[in-house]
């Protein structure tokens, strides 16, 4: 796939704000759009995911947003907490088998 | 329930030395799997993929190979490792687009 540009690099909010990451890619054929959280050290983790038949999906506090238009799709984490400190990462996909193209990741620290 | 198992969980080799890290899936069929890496700091670059036994596709040109023996089982080697090989390497399968991530292997070339 093609890249997929990812801002901030480091997002550091206040307990309780919100936070919102976003990515921009190039590739009109992508259809598939995941959000990933990595703790230190661990495994990437799928948090939420979207695919191109829709411009929202929420769960709890995390919800994806999708411009196929503008080709954009952005995370927001409302009332944030400690435990969401952590690295996300955007990602896309096409049609094709040729995996996920991940963006470089934004280092969120959560402020008590 | 599909699972993924990647070893070792970390190795530090020297340089010019050879590397063969291993991936197994079980639970499922016929998964497409794929090798990342996370130099420090850094998002994640895929390295190969495969849609099944014998199938390789390489992203990016380098001294790493892959192979896939078996359905579920998928290798990531090296010849001769260099420094520049260091980072966290991932394996990965997925199925209908989602996608399950190994718990990775940490590699330091010294």
């Amino acid at each position: 796939g093609e890249n997929v540009e990812q801002h901030p690099s480091t997002l550091s909010v206040q307990e309780g704000d919100s936070a919102v990451i976003k990515c921009t890619y190039s590739d009109s054929a992508s259809n598939y759009f995941p959000w990933y959280k990595q703790e230190l050290g661990k495994r990437p983790q799928l948090i939420i995911d979207i695919r191109s038949n829709v411009g929202e999906k929420k769960d709890q506090r995390i919800a994806v947003t999708l411009n196929k238009t503008a080709k954009h799709f952005s995370l927001h984490i409302t009332e944030t907490q400690p435990e969401d400190s952590a690295v996300y990462f955007c990602a896309h996909s096409g049609g094709g088998a040729d995996g996920l193209t991940f963006g470089k990741g934004t280092h969120l620290i959560i402020q008590p | 329930s599909q699972t993924i198992h990647q070893w070792p969980a970390t190795l530090v080799q020297p340089v010019g030395s050879p590397l063969s890290l291993e991936c197994t899936v079980e639970g499922t069929s016929n998964p497409n799997l794929y090798w990342y890496r996370q130099a420090a700091g850094r998002g994640l670059q895929l390295l190969f993929y495969s849609v099944g036994i014998g199938q390789i596709s390489s992203e990016v040109p380098q001294n790493l190979s892959a192979s896939r023996p078996q359905d579920r089982q998928f290798i990531l080697s090296s010849k001769k490792l260099l420094l520049s090989d260091s980072g966290f390497y991932l394996c990965a399968w997925s199925v209908l687009k989602y996608y399950t991530f190994g718990s990775g292997t940490r590699l330091t070339v010294v």
